[in-house]
């Protein structure tokens, strides 16, 4: 399973716009890029995932350059509630259950 | 989105007992789900894949006699911490993979965690 590295943490303030940036030098062909958020004493909770170039849902975009060695989830115009872990997994998504490999995460904290 | 639930959210026994948890996903089907531990200030740790009908798989390390892990049925796997002890103290959290068999999507879906204290 492909290695990810993240920054360990991150400050913001309410309204900034958040770039978290992945890196995953060894990606591999199949691999996705998922990125999850945690709160404290929770489960993670899907945000986003991409295979290349730009994804955008209701909640955040996901830039993949084109080597996909890297990505950067953006969190636009955050708020207090953002503050949380966040995860990059890669890993092959074929459809079938596959298991997951958490790195050590970005804790974001959004700051008044 | 898919819904996977755990119970209990939080337990707390006394050393030597053995302490059962839940994880059922509620709207969907799951021959595969997937045990994490996850101790504070650290990242999620897989212990073990739970296969429906078949034994588990044991991530290196795992006790596999310590941590009972059955697949029941589509929807619930359990797991069942043996003679649990203060060291076991941790955050417990199953997850279900929701995705389309042949689809490029795949999504993991996690429960809302177990707090296990051993006293």
């Amino acid at each position: 399973l492909a290695k990810t590295t993240q920054p360990i943490s991150m400050d913001s303030y309410e309204g900034q716009e958040v770039n978290i940036t992945c890196s995953h030098n060894n990606i591999a062909t199949n691999d996705y890029i998922t990125w999850y958020q945690q709160f404290p004493s929770q489960g993670p909770r899907f945000i986003i995932q991409g295979y290349k170039t730009k994804v955008t849902n209701e909640v955040a975009s996901l830039f993949i350059p084109a080597d996909r060695k890297s990505s950067t989830l953006s969190l636009p115009r955050v708020s207090l509630s953002d503050t949380a872990v966040y995860y990059c997994l890669v890993g092959e998504s074929s459809g079938s259950a596959r298991q997951l490999t958490f790195g050590s995460g970005t804790q974001l904290t959004v700051l008044p | 989105g898919a819904v996977v639930s755990q119970h209990p959210s939080w337990v707390i026994c006394k050393s030597g007992t053995s302490v059962k948890i839940e994880c059922r996903s509620l709207d969907f089907q799951a021959t595969t789900m997937f045990w994490y531990r996850q101790f504070p200030k650290q990242s999620l740790m897989l212990m073990a894949t739970s296969n429906e009908g078949s034994k588990a798989t044991y991530e290196q390390g795992v006790e596999k006699d310590k941590f009972l892990i059955n697949h029941a049925s589509l929807t619930l796997s359990t797991l069942t911490v043996t003679s649990a002890h203060p060291e076991d103290s941790s955050f417990y959290i199953c997850s279900a993979n929701a995705g389309v068999s042949g689809s490029a999507y795949n999504e993991q879906f996690f429960g809302p965690g177990t707090r296990l204290t051993v006293l």
